[in-house]
């Protein structure tokens, strides 16, 4: 079975924080996705990784960064962290040509 | 830009009531379509995925929809619910030439009452 691990399950941080969210696939996928779940809104992308350092903004980038200097890891950064920013973070990966996504069990996220 | 909607942001149904959740897309050209669910403290899982060939999917658990694609969508049934059937349920396209994005819908929360 194909597993993607994030780190956390929830995490508690201070307004103004620098934050790391992580992601480990165990299924060598090319594709890697951050996306951030709120009520009624459904599942919004912030970045998305197709290879190795390779990164393309997705809908909501704004106030976040992410790195991938392995094919397996895939990391999340709130440069400073803000209030608007409280929510639950999904990761998941994929790989062509199947679209199929994995997701991981997600990081519930509170900025206080 | 293309958009997925899902018609209820809540459904609540007796248990052994028939199901059917509403998803249409934008979309004009050849797509992929899934339903995902995500049960109460757990990861999103596929339900069922449509590609190509028969429009009726049957997925796990007794779920299946259909690819309607002159209404532009792609509806959830399952003909008697059960009380485990409690979760989020998402619908998501993805444009065939893409290799990456999936477009999501909102999301509609089933509650089965027991």
């Amino acid at each position: 079975d194909v597993k993607v691990t994030q780190s956390s399950r929830y995490l508690v941080k201070r307004t103004g924080e620098k934050v790391f969210l992580e992601c480990v696939q165990d299924m060598d996928h090319e594709n890697m996705f951050w996306y951030r779940q709120d009520p009624g809104l459904g599942l919004r992308l912030i970045y998305f990784s197709y290879d190795v350092k390779m990164k393309e903004k997705g809908d909501i980038p704004e106030g976040y960064s992410v790195s991938r200097e392995k094919k397996e890891r895939f990391s999340l950064i709130l440069e400073s962290a803000s209030t608007n920013q409280t929510s639950m973070y999904l990761c998941a990966s994929s790989s062509p040509p199947g679209p199929e996504a994995f997701f991981g069990q997600g990081t519930r996220l509170t900025v206080v | 830009a293309q958009s997925v909607s899902q018609h209820n942001h809540h459904v609540i149904l007796s248990e052994a009531a028939s199901l059917e959740l509403g998803c249409n897309y934008s979309y004009g050209g050849t797509v992929n379509l899934f339903w995902y669910v995500q049960y109460p403290g757990q990861h999103l899982q596929l339900l069922l995925k449509y590609f190509s060939g028969d429009p009726l999917v049957k997925g796990i658990k007794g779920f299946e929809a259909e690819f309607i694609k002159s209404k532009f969508s792609f509806n959830l049934r399952k003909p008697s619910v059960q009380w485990s059937d409690t979760a989020e349920y998402f619908c998501a396209v993805r444009e065939r030439k893409s290799n990456y994005q999936l477009i999501w819908g909102a999301g509609t929360k089933l509650i089965i009452k027991p």
